[in-house]
């Protein structure tokens, strides 16, 4: 079956643009998690949300990030006026429910460039 | 609050030789522990995991962890390595006081030489 996909899969921005990343989890998996890889800072939580229960936004590192899921499926992660240091690739994973004891299925991940 | 450290940032393996990755945690119970593998341009792949039970756990591809509390590790192994195992090894906690999100360690590279 369809893994988790994202797009796009690289994405160059200019400092200070805005730019939304894709993710479409596998069907019927009501968790999604977002992720950033980046150099010295190694894989970091963002945001994970489960059903329709209010998401944790803990990992958020600022304002300018935010996230949303629509319809229980899709989500788009979005980030104001990038700054250089968002240079990262973005993973997005799904599980069937929300809980480190539930694998997460990790999608090919957005490299993100801001210029 | 949890934190996993990774040793070795690079590792150069031979070919058919064994391999170990070390992975340290910290976290005041029994944490829940992971192993993914990153091949290149690809996402995180679940190797194997760790909740309870026998301390010796077997994963996909011959690799296989063992948790040791006393020192807590939860290392990951493969007795041979075959080329397509180059790629980056992530050791990963999940626990229940951080609600339901991974910590991960910063990642071996492997190289595998022929």
């Amino acid at each position: 079956g369809a893994g988790v996909s994202q797009s796009p899969s690289n994405k160059v921005t200019e400092k200070g643009k805005d730019v939304e990343l894709r993710c479409d989890p596998i069907s019927g998996h009501t968790a999604l998690y977002w992720y950033r890889q980046s150099l010295g800072q190694g894989l970091e939580f963002l945001i994970y949300f489960q059903g329709n229960s209010a998401p944790d936004k803990s990992g958020l590192p600022s304002d300018r990030f935010s996230a949303e899921r629509t319809g229980g499926s899709v989500s788009t992660l979005t980030i104001q006026r990038t700054q250089q240091e968002d240079s990262a690739v973005y993973l997005c994973a799904s599980s069937q429910v929300a809980g480190y004891r539930y694998e997460q299925y990790f999608g090919p991940g957005t490299r993100l460039t801001v210029t | 609050a949890q934190s996993v450290t990774q040793p070795d940032i690079h590792i150069t393996v031979s070919e058919g030789a064994s391999l170990e990755l070390r992975c340290n945690y910290s976290y005041g119970a029994t944490p829940y522990l992971f192993w993914y593998v990153q091949s290149p341009g690809q996402g995180l792949q679940l190797l194997l995991k760790y909740f309870s039970g026998d301390t010796l756990v077997q994963g996909i591809k011959g690799f296989e962890a063992e948790f040791k509390r006393s020192q807590s590790s939860f290392n990951l192994r493969k007795p041979s390595v075959h080329w397509s195992d180059a790629a980056e090894y992530f050791c990963a906690v999940g626990a229940e006081a951080a609600g339901n999100k991974l910590t991960f360690g910063g990642g071996t590279r492997v190289l595998v030489k022929p």
